[in-house]
């Protein structure tokens, strides 16, 4: 067990909806990165939190966007759905935000968009 | 971007053998990893990480090597159980991010 816990752990939502997905960092972790995990594949990096502040952002467009609270946790917020948006969802917490910080995954959130 | 890639999709291995799952970077300047399981359903579990000034890291049943020159990474699971059972994914670690291949599949045969 990480310690990091995600709801809902599945969700189906139609095209065009909006969804926020949340996510509990391990306790002492003030750090909170979001992955995106497609059927088949690696983990994505869609962006990391950092007290409060979007700190580092991968290559997803702006309709993905996240918000991180005094507590450390932290939504992922998705507009406009698409079809492709469906895959696992995955929050990781850190310690910190340096290089050469371990990250702890929870079991993620299983997005269908339909 | 980056990419981080394995070099076999899949492995089989018999209950009580050692395991290799292979890993190729890309990038020299990065400087941490982490190999992580998945199983089918859950999460990235951490198994183990290493840093770029060593080139060997143990844990329990599980070792890390770490070849800068040619920029691969390997891990080693010794007698392997059929709980191992799992997608391996090698994570290389680039400012905030960590960028994952496609994973290795091992299975293990009772």
């Amino acid at each position: 067990e990480t310690g990091v816990t995600q709801s809902p752990t599945h969700l189906i939502k139609t095209r065009g909806q909006q969804v926020t997905l949340r996510c509990s960092s391990q306790s002492g972790h003030n750090t909170v990165s979001w992955y995106q995990q497609a059927l088949g594949q690696g983990p994505q990096f869609i962006f990391q939190y950092y007290r409060e502040e979007e700190n580092g952002r991968g290559n997803f467009p702006p309709r993905f966007s996240g918000l991180q609270f005094p507590n450390y946790s932290s939504e992922l917020n998705v507009n406009a759905l698409e079809l492709d948006d469906s895959a696992l969802y995955l929050c990781a917490s850190s310690p910190g935000t340096g290089v050469s910080t371990e990250a702890f995954f929870g079991q993620g959130t299983r997005l269908t968009v339909v | 971007g980056e990419s981080v890639g394995l070099h076999l999709p899949t492995l089989s291995v018999q209950e009580g053998d050692n395991s290799i799952i292979n890993c190729a970077y890309s990038n020299s300047a990065s400087d941490y990893f982490i190999w992580y399981k998945q199983e089918s359903g859950k999460g990235p579990q951490f198994i183990i990480d290493i840093r770029s000034n060593m080139d060997k890291r143990q844990g329990q049943r599980v070792t890390v090597l770490l070849n800068k020159t040619v920029k691969h990474l390997s891990l080693q699971i010794a007698a392997t159980q059929p709980g191992d059972s799992a997608v391996y994914f090698c994570a290389e670690n680039m400012n905030v991010q960590f960028y994952f291949g496609t994973g290795t599949s091992l299975t293990v045969i009772p």
